[in-house]
């Protein structure tokens, strides 16, 4: 069984550029979930997807965006960074067939200069 | 007020000290994870419940749903278990995690 896993590990970027993450879900695992993490807090929901649909969102504004694929890998896209943006980005794989347990992936550290 | 509250935020022990964790929360849930984060950023589920006690090797879950309360117990601490320990609810009308703000914990060897 293959855990979920993202790329980049790590990225430097500058104020207005575009960025885009990516997470592979875990074998049998429809539902992606994205997690914002500042340094020294808990991870904030930032949307998920079930079945290439966005299925909730969280206090993020349009320039966050995101993409299912067919095998269920999913894309975070973010717009126009700013200095805020900076921080460990998560997803998380899960099936409602088996409880709705997420699992975590390494994550994404963005850095925004 | 935070939906999901962590005691304590900190908290250094010896090594062999028994820990505990406590989290409240004030929504309504269908299940409870325990998560750990090493430095460098990577969560493991640790537990997720939804009622009673889990048990897994040092580690002991508990959750008392009227209190809206769980507990993380260590036995027998060690430096290795020093990380952070994050606490987060599944809300009953959402598949999203809340997530408390962890507890950071060191255990001095």
């Amino acid at each position: 069984e293959t855990g979920v896993t993202q790329s980049p590990t790590h990225l430097i970027k500058t104020r207005g550029q575009q960025v885009t993450l990516r997470c592979s879900s875990q074998s049998g695992h429809n539902t992606v979930s994205w997690y914002q993490q500042a340094l020294g807090q808990g991870p904030q929901f930032i949307f998920q997807y079930y079945r290439e649909e966005e299925n909730g969102r969280g206090n993020f504004p349009p320039r966050f965006s995101g993409l299912q694929f067919p095998n269920y890998s999913s894309e975070l896209n973010v717009n126009a960074l700013e200095l805020d943006d900076s921080a460990l980005y998560l997803c998380a794989s899960s099936s409602p067939g088996q409880g709705n347990e997420q699992f975590f992936g390494p994550g994404t550290r963005l850095t925004v200069l | 007020k935070n939906e999901v509250e962590q005691s304590p935020q900190n908290l250094t022990a010896q090594e062999g000290e028994f820990i505990t964790i406590n989290c409240s929360y004030s929504v309504g849930i269908s299940a409870l994870h325990w998560l750990q984060q090493h430095p460098g950023g990577g969560i493991v589920s640790l537990f997720m419940l939804s009622s009673g006690k889990k048990k897994h090797g040092r580690l002991i879950a508990t959750i008392n749903i009227q209190e809206k309360h769980s507990s993380l117990h260590i036995t027998a601490s060690h430096p290795r278990d020093s990380a952070v320990y994050i606490c987060a609810v599944l809300r009953s009308s959402a598949r999203q995690l809340t997530f408390g703000s962890g507890t950071q914990l060191t255990v001095l060897p």
